[in-house]
């Protein structure tokens, strides 16, 4: 079993849709669960860490499942510029490095 | 301020050669992470560096890969021998600190061996 495994997608959605990613991982001593954002072509760049209690930034929420070891990402109103993969990300126990899923792909259509 | 910035941003080479891919972290960032993305996958981890030594190389493929961090600023990845198999996008990352500090990721230098 992989590590970190998502659905590669693409979900291609309609502006001001409602989408959400899912991400499980293996490791249930995980620490710390993160979202990252990959335009094409660019390098990743955190989009928000996710925490127990769940988490919400703007138009974006991530919430933590530790009992089912997963992970999710929910965007509202999704806008044009939303469109990147999406990467679920979480730091094994005694690491500082990052495993990372293979992405998420989403595509805002107008 | 700067982020992180990585030279070359594109290397191709011939397969047997030798390449050195540089980082240079954001300024006062004491812990630098290597990375490796291979098309259509996420980002491998290959080496993480607190100052200047590697606290954890277990990701580093086989002994024709290694990096460098003397000064404990910028880092120098080396790869002997190059395969194909060696093509991808090498990510450097820096954080403040070791531990849970947000990895901020310079653009990559993406390597061709032909």
């Amino acid at each position: 079993r992989k590590e970190v495994e998502q659905d590669p997608g693409p979900f291609n959605v309609p502006e001001g849709a409602t989408v959400a990613f899912n991400c499980t991982y293996s490791n249930s001593a995980s620490q710390s669960f993160f979202w990252y954002r990959q335009d094409c072509r660019k390098e990743p760049k955190l989009l928000m860490s996710v925490y127990s209690s769940g988490n919400e930034d703007g138009r974006f929420t991530a919430q933590l499942n530790r009992a089912s070891q997963y992970i999710s990402l929910l965007i509202r109103d999704s806008k044009l510029s939303d469109s990147a993969t999406y990467l679920c990300v979480v730091n094994p126990p005694g690491s500082y490095q990052l495993t990372f899923g293979k992405g998420t792909k989403l595509s805002v259509i107008p | 301020g700067a982020g992180v910035s990585q030279t070359p941003s594109n290397k191709v080479t011939e397969k047997g050669k030798y390449v050195e891919l540089r980082c240079d972290p954001i300024s006062g960032h004491t812990a630098l992470y290597w990375y490796r993305q291979s098309l259509g996958q996420g980002p491998e981890f290959l080496i993480y560096f607190q100052g200047t030594g590697a606290a954890d190389d277990s990701g580093l493929p086989n002994d024709r890969f290694f990096a460098v961090r003397p000064e404990g600023s910028v880092s120098t990845l080396k790869i002997q021998r190059t395969e194909r198999g060696d093509s991808a996008v090498y990510l450097c990352a820096s954080s403040l600190t070791q531990g849970r500090d947000t990895q901020y990721f310079g653009p990559g230098t993406r390597l061709t061996v032909l």
